[in-house]
């Protein structure tokens, strides 16, 4: 299994809603990453988690909190957010070691109303 | 901080026809990485180089880690529809590889 899964593929979700964001992969990366995307610009990293620990923090608001269960999930809850919110959210994973070449997942397109 | 400079910023080529694009920084960097995203989709990794003067392939591309290390191309030859998308540079921070610095993209369109 070489994929890394992303659900749901949209969202659309009220500025008072809660809701998250889930990853997983069965690659045994121990490196796995949540990444903001807007339209025709590259992707910017919001979180790393290492070994199920959050390892950077890229001030990101806390509206969005990150959550690692166990090696193979990664999760995004989001609560209160903002119109200005809405984008492709990616999910990442990579080997700890140094070729760092990350697999992406598909993203999930958020729309926030 | 680090930064790359990616061009060209957008092509319009017939299909046939070879592409060339490359990433430039002012700093050094230990790792280039290319990806290619189509519309809706996440970035796919299509090269990755760790070794000054490396030239690497992958079918009909072709990318080249810079003997400088300060600089990447990537060529795709003898262009098809389905070359349509994004393409990205990537090189790891210097301070934290788990972080990534982009260029902006090229942003390629093949005429049939």
């Amino acid at each position: 299994d070489t994929e890394v899964t992303q659900t749901p593929k949209h969202l659309v979700m009220g500025m008072t809603n809660k809701k998250s964001l889930k990853c997983e992969q069965h690659m045994g990366h121990r490196a796995m990453y949540w990444y903001k995307q807007k339209a025709k610009k590259p992707p910017e990293l919001m979180f790393v988690y290492s070994y199920e620990k959050l390892s950077i923090n890229e001030s990101v608001p806390s509206r969005f909190s990150p959550e690692c269960p166990n090696s193979s999930l990664l999760n995004l809850h989001l609560h209160a957010l903002q119109p200005e919110d809405s984008a492709l959210y990616l999910c990442a994973s990579s080997q700890t070691r140094d070729r760092v070449g990350y697999t992406f997942g598909s993203g999930t397109r958020l729309t926030v109303v | 901080g680090q930064q790359l400079n990616q061009s060209p910023q957008s092509m319009f080529i017939q299909e046939g026809e070879d592409v060339s694009m490359n990433c430039t920084s002012s700093s050094i960097f230990n790792t280039w990485l290319w990806y290619k995203q189509d519309p809706g989709e996440g970035p796919v990794l299509l090269i990755a180089l760790y070794k000054a003067g490396e030239l690497t392939s992958n079918g009909r591309l072709t990318a080249q880690f810079g003997i400088t290390r300060k600089d990447s191309f990537l060529n795709i030859s003898a262009s098809i529809p389905s070359d349509v998308g994004i393409y990205f540079c990537a090189g790891p921070h210097a301070g934290n590889n788990r972080k990534l610095i982009w260029g902006l993209g090229t942003s390629l369109a093949v005429n049939p």
